[in-house]
């Protein structure tokens, strides 16, 4: 099975851009989270995403976005880019619940100049 | 919002040593799990231990759970460079969401 692809790998944005991240889940897998890891905060939870439809969301201002489609593939766009968005965007996948164990893409290093 | 919160922040040990790391989380649990992180990868799902269970065992790796003192440790057996790694807890929350500690950076020396 192909586990979870995120495109593109490397991002380099310029303040006030936007910019949208994909995600495609290991086959069968229906549940899509997000997360973003800087090295000061850790990782913090985006969202996720069931069905195409958002469960939950995580404390992140509006110009972070998502949405998942029927294929389960989903994509994250952030507007308005900030300086402090520079992160690693990582992608988990799994079969249903998001509290189950979840497959990680090698996730998408966005630079924000 | 962070939980768990690991112990020590960074462990740097010889090849060959045992490597243990410690997780403390704040709520009750269903289950726990530990996952490894390679510089600039994702992270790799290890163990989940269920909140009935007290240790969990798969290859080098031991995991053993305390939910009356909240905490949860992983220790690593006969270290290699390869284990090289940040290693994170993270407990089942509400809402669908796992919440994840900060991690330990661990540094397996030749």
């Amino acid at each position: 099975k192909a586990g979870v692809t995120q495109t593109p790998r490397y991002l380099i944005k310029t303040r006030g851009q936007q910019v949208t991240l994909s995600c495609s889940p290991i086959s069968g897998h229906r549940s899509v989270s997000w997360y973003q890891q800087t090295p000061g905060q850790g990782l913090q939870f985006l969202f996720e995403y069931f069905s195409e439809t958002q469960r939950n969301k995580g404390n992140f201002p509006g110009r972070f976005s998502g949405r998942q489609f029927s294929n389960s593939r989903s994509e994250m766009n952030v507007s308005t880019l900030e300086l402090g968005d520079s992160a690693l965007y990582l992608c988990a996948s799994s079969p249903g619940s998001g509290n189950q164990p979840q497959h990680f893409g090698d996730g998408t290093r966005l630079s924000i100049l | 919002s962070q939980q768990g919160e690991e112990d020590p922040q960074a462990l740097s040990i010889q090849e060959g040593e045992n490597a243990t790391m410690n997780c403390s989380y704040k709520t009750s649990i269903n289950n726990l799990q530990w996952y490894r992180q390679n510089s600039g990868r994702g992270l790799v799902h290890l163990i989940l231990i269920r909140s009935n269970e007290r240790e969990k065992h798969s290859g080098r790796l031991r995991v053993t759970l305390d939910t009356s003192k909240k905490s949860s440790s992983l220790l690593i057996t006969a270290s290699r460079a390869a284990d090289t790694a940040s290693y994170f807890c993270a407990t089942d929350g509400s809402n669908y969401q796992l919440i994840w500690g900060a991690g330990t950076k661990l540094i397996i020396k030749p």
